[in-house]
């Protein structure tokens, strides 16, 4: 499936690199996420973007700094970050204004901070 | 109390059984319901919406009790492919898009 693509599909990065992730959906969505997964976690919510807009920052370090330039394309730019950060991190996309719409999730970037 | 709550197994089955997951969410406000399945190392993908009035899918029946705030997903006859972490996924009151996952349920079928 290609609905929702991530690039890369994994990072291995240190504490004092920058580098950023790439989402892009071709459903002709209007809202995006990012979403944290860590082991044994559920799903964490990060950001929410609708029609561009930033409408939901999920009290999100800002070492994370995402960014939204069109609605088929979200970024997360990613600065100092912590071994703690090392997760799954997970695009989705979903038509906002829907009931009982659902998202679409990118394969994920599977992060490794040293 | 967590917004999205379920057992977190794992359900060890043999092939053909009837397996029932139950997931119980805090906000009454919730309006949407889903199942969602992802495989080990993979991206959740969305199984069955939960309706109230019940819905089924093939081997896959969703039932929604708003009065208890609980949701159960039926699995019958269950298969080697059903092997996968199911995970309980309920909207955040007042915004359709913005979903609360459970942190799953691991189930394991056996030959």
């Amino acid at each position: 499936e290609t609905g929702v693509t991530q690039t890369p599909r994994h990072l291995v990065m240190g504490m004092t690199n920058k580098k950023s992730l790439k989402c892009e959906q071709h459903l002709g969505h209007n809202a995006m996420y990012w979403y944290k997964q860590s082991a044994k976690k559920p799903l964490e919510l990060m950001f929410v973007y609708n029609f561009k807009e930033q409408t939901e920052n999920n009290s999100v370090p800002s070492r994370f700094s995402p960014e939204c330039p069109n609605s088929s394309h979200l970024f997360l730019h990613l600065h100092t970050l912590q071994p703690e950060d090392s997760a799954l991190y997970l695009c989705a996309s979903s038509q906002e204004g829907v009931t009982q719409e659902t998202q679409y999730f990118g394969p994920g970037t599977r992060l490794l901070v040293l | 109390r967590k917004e999205v709550e379920q057992d977190p197994g794992p359900f060890n089955v043999p092939e053909g059984a009837t397996v029932a997951f139950n997931c119980t969410y805090s906000n009454s406000a919730s309006q949407s319901f889903f199942w969602y399945r992802q495989d080990c190392r993979k991206e959740p993908k969305l199984l069955m919406s939960v309706y109230s009035s019940g819905n089924e899918d093939g081997r896959f029946t969703a039932q929604l009790n708003r009065a208890s705030q609980y949701i159960s997903l039926l699995i019958r006859d269950s298969k080697l492919s059903d092997s996968a972490t199911y995970l309980c996924v309920v909207n955040k009151s007042g915004g359709y898009n913005k979903l609360i996952f459970g942190a799953g349920t691991r189930l394991a079928v056996h030959p």
